[in-house]
């Protein structure tokens, strides 16, 4: 089945900066790749999504890529803000089966 | 549009008891999933369902963990017995088969 591996597991920047989490996926046959986050105590929350057909994605201050020759895709996010802070997790979906990274804590100091 | 339901919210049971989590799905939605999520960890899946009948199960440990979603809609996870190692949240999920998963608060639960 589908392995999905996520990194960092944690990052720490500043306000402002911009911060990057990879996944890479083993399933050539992934066709939809969405973003999670989840605040503490709280339930996953799509945040963008890309799909294999799409090379890249962007929605205000976040954006997804991907490189399916890779079995890569990443999220970036800009000008981050304390209230991104959150632990994102990225997934690989194929035929019904969604499969989840590890998940990145993400840590906006003010 | 209502959310995905799940209860009870908080569940503390000790080791070798039995606990059963309920989920409703979002009206419409063939697609329910349920995953454990272990403190620092991302989901893992247990069961996935299309209506009522199981897609995989590959992972949900069967000696102790079962599933059900009778009439294809609200569905049902018990654990008999629990050990230790069975603490985490337990999410359910739904989808309309696109991909999107939508996400229930989840139910956590101790195992003392």
């Amino acid at each position: 089945g589908e392995n999905v591996e996520q990194h960092p597991s944690t990052l720490s920047v500043q306000e402002g900066d911009s911060a990057v989490i990879k996944c890479t996926y083993s399933d050539s046959a992934s066709n939809y790749f969405p973003w999670y986050k989840q605040e503490l105590g709280k339930r996953p929350q799509l945040i963008i999504d890309i799909r294999s057909n799409v090379g890249e994605k962007k929605d205000q201050r976040i954006a997804v890529t991907l490189n399916k020759t890779a079995k890569h895709f990443s999220l970036h996010i800009t000008e981050t803000q304390p209230e991104d802070s959150a632990v994102y997790f990225c997934a690989a979906y194929n035929n019904n089966d969604m499969r989840f990274g590890a998940g990145t804590r993400l840590t906006v100091k003010p | 549009e209502a959310g995905v339901a799940q209860s009870p919210r908080y569940k503390i049971i000790e080791k070798r008891q039995s606990v059963a989590f309920w989920c409703n799905p979002i009206s419409g939605h063939a697609t329910l999933y349920w995953y454990q999520q272990i403190l620092g960890q991302g989901p893992k899946l247990l069961i996935q369902f299309q209506n009522n009948g199981v897609v995989d199960d590959s992972q949900l440990p069967k000696d102790r963990f079962s599933a059900e979603r009778l009439k294809g809609v609200d569905s049902t996870l018990k654990i008999q017995p629990a050990k230790l190692e069975d603490s985490a949240v337990y999410l359910c999920a739904s989808s309309l088969g696109a991909g999107e998963l939508f996400f229930g608060e989840g139910s956590r639960l101790t195992v003392l």
